[in-house]
């Protein structure tokens, strides 16, 4: 079955500074891709980022980057420069790689940024 | 493109009445997601529409759950008999198919149940 692991439920970070958000995943499919989403207080779900399995290099989006590991199966967001607007819940999620179908969302990380 | 839109945005209702919800996707999408979310939690998947058909329905959907999108267009989800644990947030998304790679789900803003 497939799985998704957000092992931190909340982080700080200093205003400025780069911060890591953990995820790891578990499928036997050979093709998959991994997403991470942003949802504000608001409640808004908002994409940042894919990764998909196939892709040699690792995913960028301005000051988003996707450090995929496959080997160890794990899918870090890292957000660099980070900006008191950050403050949200993150969540990493799973689904194939021709849509998101029946994706699988993490339990999220909520992440404070301090000025 | 005014992107998801999710109505109504809040509900409340009595235990055992029956609710129904609406989503309009991006028009020209044809994938639909419905998802439930409770306070903490990330969403979770309820079922997916491609075009009018339902291709796939969660283990957590049960029978008083029905989903439909009849022309291929909006969607509805309706709960029947509803219960207390029936209270959290339905997400509706709408996704492109087609494209390689980079699929990204659309989320509307979604409608928050509240059974009493």
């Amino acid at each position: 079955a497939q799985k998704i692991t957000q092992t931190q439920p909340g982080m700080f970070v200093q205003e400025k500074e780069a911060v890591t958000l953990d995820c790891t995943y578990d499928t036997s499919d050979p093709s998959y891709g991994l997403f991470w989403y942003k949802q504000p207080s608001s409640g808004e779900m908002i994409f940042l980022i894919y990764q998909g399995s196939y892709d040699q290099q690792n995913a960028t989006e301005g000051r988003y980057s996707l450090n995929f590991q496959k080997a160890r199966k794990s899918a870090n967001l890292v957000i660099s420069a980070s900006q008191l607007g950050d403050s949200a819940m993150y969540f990493c999620a799973m689904g194939d790689d021709t849509g998101g179908f029946k994706t699988i969302f993490g339990a999220g990380t909520r992440l404070f940024v301090k000025a | 493109d005014t992107g998801v839109s999710q109505d109504p945005r809040h509900k409340i209702t009595k235990r055992g009445q029956n609710v129904t919800f609406r989503c309009d996707p991006i028009s020209e999408h044809n994938r639909l997601y419905w998802y439930r979310q409770t306070l903490g939690q990330g969403p979770e998947f309820l079922t997916y529409f491609q075009n009018e058909a339902q291709l796939e329905k969660s283990r957590l959907l049960s029978d008083r759950f029905s989903a439909e999108r009849p022309k291929g267009s909006f969607s509805t989800l309706e709960i029947q008999r509803t219960e207390q644990g029936d209270s959290a947030m339905y997400l509706c998304a709408s996704s492109p198919w087609g494209l390689a790679g980079n699929n990204e789900q659309f989320f509307g803003p979604g409608t928050r149940l509240t059974v009493l």
